[in-house]
């Protein structure tokens, strides 16, 4: 089954705290990208990457690191977690070909008090 | 810069009413057009996509349309039930360069009432 599985789906920490949000995909999509979802803000890029080693930041990158060391695997690092990164967070991923699905993951519910 | 618009925001209907959520979007140089759902707090389960050549795909209940010259798209839901009540994202892909980027509206929320 196509699939793009998030970890963890809740998750409460601490200011300051280092943390990582994993998403992995079996559907060897190229394209992978982070979202944030806000009330009244909708959904917003964070990072997207095109392959293996090619990550870019997208509209709303302050705070966020990401890797693409293989290419079912896109992390979400936030080195120093702050109350504004609180979100909802979700994880994408589509093939080269733009004229087909996009699939995302179940979402993480990330609260930083 | 594509903006992708929802409306009505919020709509609330009697059970086995049939209804249309609309979306509008700026840029007609699209690649293809997908319907989401969200029930609250959780993820996005995708219903239609529609390819920017097709006009309309359909799923069960679900009737998506595709105007690409008007820049609008509309889901139609037919004989709503209760279990429909979600939100109901659209949105479209835009390649800027290297970035294959969605570009979603805010929501319909949509509620049926029993």
């Amino acid at each position: 089954e196509a699939q793009v599985t998030q970890n963890p789906r809740y998750l409460i920490t601490v200011t300051g705290k280092k943390l990582t949000v994993t998403c992995s995909q079996n559907m060897n999509h190229e394209y992978m990208s982070w979202y944030r979802q806000d009330p009244g803000l909708g959904l917003r890029q964070i990072y997207y990457s095109m392959n293996v080693e090619v990550t870019d930041k997208g509209d709303v990158p302050e705070g966020y690191k990401v890797s693409r060391k293989e290419k079912r695997n896109f992390p979400l690092i936030l080195e120093s977690p702050s109350p504004n990164q609180t979100s909802l967070y979700f994880c994408a991923s589509y093939h080269r070909a733009l004229d087909t699905e996009a699939f995302f993951g179940q979402g993480t519910r990330l609260t930083v008090v | 810069k594509q903006e992708v618009t929802q409306i009505p925001a919020a709509l609330s209907v009697p059970e086995g009413e049939n209804l249309v959520l609309n979306c509008s979007f700026t840029d007609s140089a699209i690649y293809n057009l997908q319907w989401f759902r969200q029930d609250p707090g959780k993820g996005l389960t995708s219903l239609l996509l529609i390819q920017s050549s097709q006009r309309e795909q359909t799923s069960g209940r679900l009737n998506a349309s595709l105007d690409k010259s008007s820049g609008r798209s509309t889901l139609y839901i037919a004989a709503s039930q209760p279990g429909d009540s979600a939100t109901y994202l659209c949105t479209v892909p835009n390649s800027g360069g290297s970035n294959y980027k969605l570009t979603f509206g805010k929501g319909t929320l949509l509620t049926v009432n029993p």
